[in-house]
């Protein structure tokens, strides 16, 4: 069973940088091209914050999508040691208050067919 | 960017009910348009792809129809475990765009 688990601080200060990590179980990260990472504002819809594309086979280490409304701020990676992949989202500010979410895409990242519980990201001092 | 409407906002519907879901999309997007489900703390589930292909496992009683702007998810025969909020996203322009969900609740 394929299971994806975001983890990371719950509370951030103004101004400081968002670090979020996904660890998949149940299969490998290499398998599986498209990574992405979404979030829902309290009381909002679902927003797209981008993904990270990987592909072993050709020793690629990803390119990157990123939606142009988070204005440079984001940086996705992948640690395929440890099975995971990781969001930056940096000068956050109360509007990135958020519960975010990990999946997985499928092969052409186009919807996602794996994806985490969520885990609510506070930004506050 | 492609903005997409759902409507109802929400609706009430008795067990063994149907239920018709709609997403509208701001300009057309083919049948490049996906359903998830979403249960409380859960993580959401992919119900459609490609506007009415079934994704792995998702019971006959969802079905998907449409094209270009207006998309149609029709839940049949509503079952408790339905009650959810059911978002669309298109994949047609990036960003990749939801819709603010419908929240499904059985009497």
């Amino acid at each position: 069973q394929v299971q994806l688990q975001e983890s990371g601080p719950g509370l951030v200060k103004p101004s400081d940088t968002l670090s979020l990590t996904c660890t998949v179980s149940g299969y490998s990260i290499s398998s599986n091209n498209w990574w992405a990472w979404i979030r829902q504002s309290p009381g909002k819809g679902l927003e797209w914050i981008g993904y990270i594309y990987y592909d072993e086979s050709v020793n690629y280490d990803g390119s990157t999508y990123y939606n142009p409304s988070l204005k440079g701020r984001v940086t996705m990676s992948v640690d395929t040691s440890k099975n995971q992949f990781s969001l930056r989202l940096s000068s956050v500010t109360a509007v990135d208050t958020a519960v975010y979410y990990c999946a997985g895409f499928d092969s052409r990242g186009y919807y996602g067919i794996y994806w985490g519980q969520g885990t609510l990201v506070t930004v506050s001092s | 960017e492609i903005v997409l409407t759902q409507s109802p906002a929400s609706l009430s519907v008795s067990p063994g009910e149907g239920a018709t879901l709609s997403c509208g999309a701001s300009q057309g997007i083919s049948t490049n348009l996906a359903w998830y489900q979403k249960k409380g703390g859960q993580a959401p589930r992919l119900l459609i792809y490609g506007a009415f292909t079934r994704a792995t496992g998702i019971p006959a009683r969802f079905s998907g129809s449409g094209s270009e702007t207006e998309f149609t998810l029709t839940i049949s025969s509503l079952q408790s475990e339905d009650s959810a909020v059911y978002y669309c996203q298109q994949y047609h322009n990036w960003p990749w765009t939801f819709g603010q969900g419908t929240k499904v609740q059985i009497k």
